[in-house]
């Protein structure tokens, strides 16, 4: 079964500091995995996904993550964080056989303090 | 181009009445999926739906149904509402219904916050 773990209900950073968005997860076969951004009263926004190839992602505003199948994570990560970033996190892992089917983890708040 | 859109954006029930929910995917997108968000948690897959049929179903009761129209638009209904079914209903569209491409994606609507009384 598909599923990812969101180990922190939140993170605090300094604005300008590196943040760093945990996320574990667990699959059957190849994971194929996402990171979305909700804002308050706002729908998911999709950041990034890893589906094969570098282990190091690019996506939006800035973000990267990294692939790890040794520690079967895939942690977000910013090198400057920014207080506009403040929002809820989701990592997320796609089911096998519906692509359209999505197993979120339970979210990640992340405060950026001036 | 609009990008998934979602009507009501507020809805206020009592406990055992009837609800709809609309949503209406981006043009040229043929598949939809509803998913369910409580307060505090990470969204729940409820349905997909792709060319009119269902495709894909998550873990709720049949209180819960769906449909979806010609014109790709789809309908969440949820009968005998309980206290429980509070939460940020949305609808994501994707163009395709299980095409790998590499540029997909699931793209969300702001949601429909239901809150039953």
């Amino acid at each position: 079964a598909q599923s990812v773990a969101q180990p922190e209900d939140q993170v605090n950073v300094a604005e300008g500091n590196p943040l760093t968005v945990k996320c574990t997860y667990s699959v059957s076969g190849n994971p194929y995995l996402f990171w979305y951004v909700q804002y308050p009263n706002r729908g998911l926004q999709f950041l990034l996904k890893y589906i094969t190839g570098d282990n190091l992602v690019k996506g939006s505003y800035g973000f990267e993550a990294e692939f790890n199948k040794s520690q079967t994570s895939f942690h977000l990560k910013k090198p400057s964080a920014l207080v506009s970033d403040s929002a809820l996190y989701f990592c997320a892992v796609r089911a096998l056989y519906n692509f359209n089917k999505f197993y979120f983890g339970s979210g990640t708040k992340l405060n950026v303090k001036p | 181009d609009a990008g998934v859109t979602q009507s009501p954006t507020h809805l206020i029930k009592t406990r055992g009445q009837h609800v709809t929910l609309r949503c209406s995917p981006i043009s040229g997108h043929k598949s939809v999926s509803w998913y369910q968000q409580v307060l505090g948690q990470g969204p729940q897959f409820i349905f997909q739906y792709y060319e009119k049929e269902e495709r894909g179903r998550g873990n709720f009761p049949d209180r819960f149904s769906a449909r979806q129209f010609p014109n790709y638009s789809s309908e969440l209904n949820v009968n005998a509402l309980l206290l429980g079914d509070s939460a940020l209903y949305l609808c994501a569209s994707r163009r395709n219904r299980d095409r790998d491409a590499t540029n997909e994606k699931l793209f969300f609507g702001s949601g429909t916050q239901l809150s039953v009384l």
